[in-house]
């Protein structure tokens, strides 16, 4: 079966400093990945999906970056952190298939910036 | 611009009776519909999907609607039970890789 892990649970970091948060799937090959924020009272807002190695879709401009450095592994970065920065951080997955078009998340890691 | 949205933040109902929760989207492109659920301090859960192809979808207590003339969507629980409150997304898909949210609904349901 497939699983989805996330690391950290939590994390509090200052203003400016960097950020690594990692995403991992077990049991798929060659998943669509994905990261969102949930911030405070807000939805889930897509911040990056990848369909491949290497490749990586932005969707708002921000100071995070994405990067997908093996098929099983969504790494989100930032180089300074801002106060609106702070959230509730999501990765998630799917297959590629036609019709198997459910989202998988992982459990979270909620960021809060000081 | 948010092209599926959620327009109730939240919702009480009491324990037995039919818990309805609405989304509507802009995109005419969008296929494929979704909902979530989601507890606090976790990753959603998928809950019920339905296709453009189809106006309706059940599976046990949850039963997922959709219009396409409207470009609304609904999702009727019935009957609610406390352990259905929880944050509620539906969600949405013109192509299989890429999923837009709404902003959810936080169900309450009392005993």
């Amino acid at each position: 079966s497939q699983t989805i892990h996330q690391w950290p649970a939590t994390l509090v970091q200052p203003v400016g400093s960097p950020l690594s948060l990692e995403c991992t799937v077990e049991g798929t090959s060659n998943p669509n990945l994905y990261w969102y924020r949930q911030a405070a009272g807000r939805g889930l807002q897509l911040l990056f999906y990848s369909v491949g190695i290497g490749q990586i879709s932005s969707e708002v401009p921000q100071n995070l970056s994405a990067s997908r450095p093996q098929d099983r592994q969504f790494i989100l970065s930032s180089k300074k952190l801002l106060l609106s920065d702070s959230g509730f951080y999501l990765c998630a997955w799917s297959v590629g298939l036609a019709g198997v078009n459910e989202q998988f998340f992982g459990p979270g890691t909620r960021l809060t910036v000081l | 611009d948010q092209q599926v949205k959620q327009n109730s933040p939240s919702l009480s109902v009491q324990e037995g009776r039919i818990s309805i929760l609405n989304c509507d989207y802009t995109n005419s492109m969008f296929d494929y519909f979704l909902w979530y659920k989601k507890y606090p301090a976790e990753g959603p859960t998928f809950l019920i999907s339905i296709s453009s192809i189809k106006d309706k979808n059940e599976d046990g207590r949850f039963t997922v609607f959709l219009n396409k003339s409207a470009k609304h969507l609904s999702l009727h629980i019935v009957p609610s039970q406390p352990g259905d409150s929880a944050v509620y997304f539906c969600a949405a898909s013109a192509y299989f890789n890429k999923f837009y949210f709404g902003s959810g609904t936080k169900l309450n349901v009392k005993p």
